[in-house]
């Protein structure tokens, strides 16, 4: 039973260019959360998204930061128009339930995007 | 004022010591709470889950005071493995999500 797949692993692009950060759950999970993690900081939530439906995204950057979960394939984790600001690493995190974050989260290995 | 705090540390310990972290968190209305460990470069996992009773897994052991708001983390007899940031994690009644503290860095030396 794979865990939670992210990639790419690393991503490098220039100011101005698009991201896409892909997330697989582990089998059977339909809830998926990301969270950012700058330099020489926590972990700060952005999105919590159920298949087709986004829960709460009350840790997304208003601008410029999208998210989908659909129906087939993984979640994408999507920013436009990327600054130097944006270099982090990406984790995604999924749970069977909604709550069974309450239990335990299992995450990806992350993505670090590097805006150069 | 930060919702879940953490000393960053370092913790410079020998082997074979034991060391305790703590954390304070600021919303009354957290109900469940971990500590979660993390390598460098790699993802967060779960070291325990803390339970108002106070809990032990091996050489680790996890306290929640809810009136002062604060949990604790002792490690006895560490070892060069333990060597990584040790993350206080809570989350609120009826959120499905998860706030971590910065983490505390912990190096175990020979």
């Amino acid at each position: 039973n794979a865990g939670v797949m992210q990639n790419p692993r690393h991503l490098v692009r220039r100011r101005g260019q698009e991201a896409r950060l892909r997330c697989s759950p582990m089998k059977g999970h339909s809830h998926v959360y990301w969270y950012r993690q700058l330099p020489e900081e926590g972990l700060k939530f952005m999105v919590y998204l159920q298949k087709e439906n986004i829960i709460d995204e009350s840790g997304m950057p208003k601008e410029r930061f999208s998210a989908e979960f659909p129906k087939e394939g993984p979640s994408i984790l999507r920013i436009q128009q990327v600054v130097r600001g944006d270099s982090a690493a990406y984790f995604c995190a999924s749970s069977r339930n909604q709550g069974d974050m309450n239990t335990e989260a299992f995450f990806g290995q992350g993505t670090r995007l590097t805006v150069v | 004022r930060k919702e879940v705090e953490q000393d960053p540390g370092p913790f410079n310990v020998p082997e074979g010591a034991t060391v305790a972290f703590n954390c304070t968190y600021s919303n009354s209305a957290s109900q469940s709470f971990f500590w979660y460990r993390q390598d460098c470069r790699k993802e967060p996992k779960l070291l325990m889950s803390v339970y108002s009773s106070g809990n032990e897994d091996g050489r680790f052991t996890a306290q929640l005071n809810r009136a002062s708001q604060y949990i604790s983390l002792l490690i006895r007899d560490s070892k060069l493995s333990d060597s990584a940031t040790y993350l206080c994690v809570v989350n609120r009644s009826g959120y499905s999500t998860l706030t971590f503290g910065k983490g505390t860095m912990l190096l175990v030396s020979p």
